[in-house]
């Protein structure tokens, strides 16, 4: 499978600000995708990466509060804009294969104070 | 819809007591089912998988069985350590890929 990394690993950050997360992948990969995690919670899909084009989202998520850029087969970014404490949660990236199965990078936990 | 449903934890055994964690879904189509682990602190590792019916995941010792009849994937071990204390998520795949997670069940293995 694929080894994933994301950055930053862990920031607390005030409320009204952004914070831009990176996701790195070491093989070039179709399908990306970002999930949040809520304390306590499961793992909600925000939106599909596609590479060269707008992404995909999920009922409940927009663009301009979760932008989303994929300007290549291995890398993509979420940013997560004008935070308040309620985004205060984990945020995946994971990749999927031909088989439909998804692995998933280490996660970046994010508080908002 | 799909989606998937999983026994409310927490679930807590003595070390090698026998587990199992139900799982039921409901989907369109043909899913494959998934397991996947959460250790504290850290990312989700994917455990097992099942692609079509009847096929049976295993890895580490952990077991699940694809049932299309029950639409079920109930995860199962025979002898729970102390280390497999975790947080697993059953998830389902249906054909555009994503992945739609059960809400995760809490097992606590004490010595």
């Amino acid at each position: 499978s694929a080894v994933i990394s994301q950055k930053p690993s862990r920031d607390i950050c005030q409320r009204g600000t952004s914070l831009t997360i990176q996701c790195q992948v070491d093989s070039q990969v179709t399908m990306m995708f970002w999930y949040r995690q809520q304390p306590g919670q499961s793992l909600t899909l925000i939106a599909t990466a596609n590479q060269g084009s707008e992404a995909t989202y999920e009922s409940g998520f927009v663009i301009d509060k979760f932008p989303i850029s994929r300007p290549n087969l291995t890398f993509s970014t979420l940013t997560v804009s004008n935070m308040s404490p309620e985004d205060s949660s984990i945020y995946l990236c994971s990749v999927g294969n031909q088989e439909r199965t998804q692995y998933f990078g280490p996660g970046t936990r994010l508080t908002v104070l | 819809g799909n989606s998937v449903t999983q026994m409310e934890g927490p679930v807590t055994l003595s070390e090698e007591a026998f587990l199992t964690i139900n799982c039921t879904y409901t989907a369109t189509g043909y899913p494959s089912l998934f397991w996947y682990v959460q250790y504290p602190g850290e990312g989700l590792q994917l455990l097992l998988k099942a692609t079509k019916a009847d096929d049976k995941g295993s890895n580490k010792g952990f077991e699940a069985t694809y049932r299309k009849e029950t639409t079920s994937f109930h995860l199962e071990k025979g002898s729970v350590q102390v280390s497999d204390s975790a947080v697993y998520f059953c998830a389902l795949s249906v054909v555009t890929g994503k992945l739609i997670f059960g809400q995760g069940t809490t097992l606590q293995v004490k010595p």
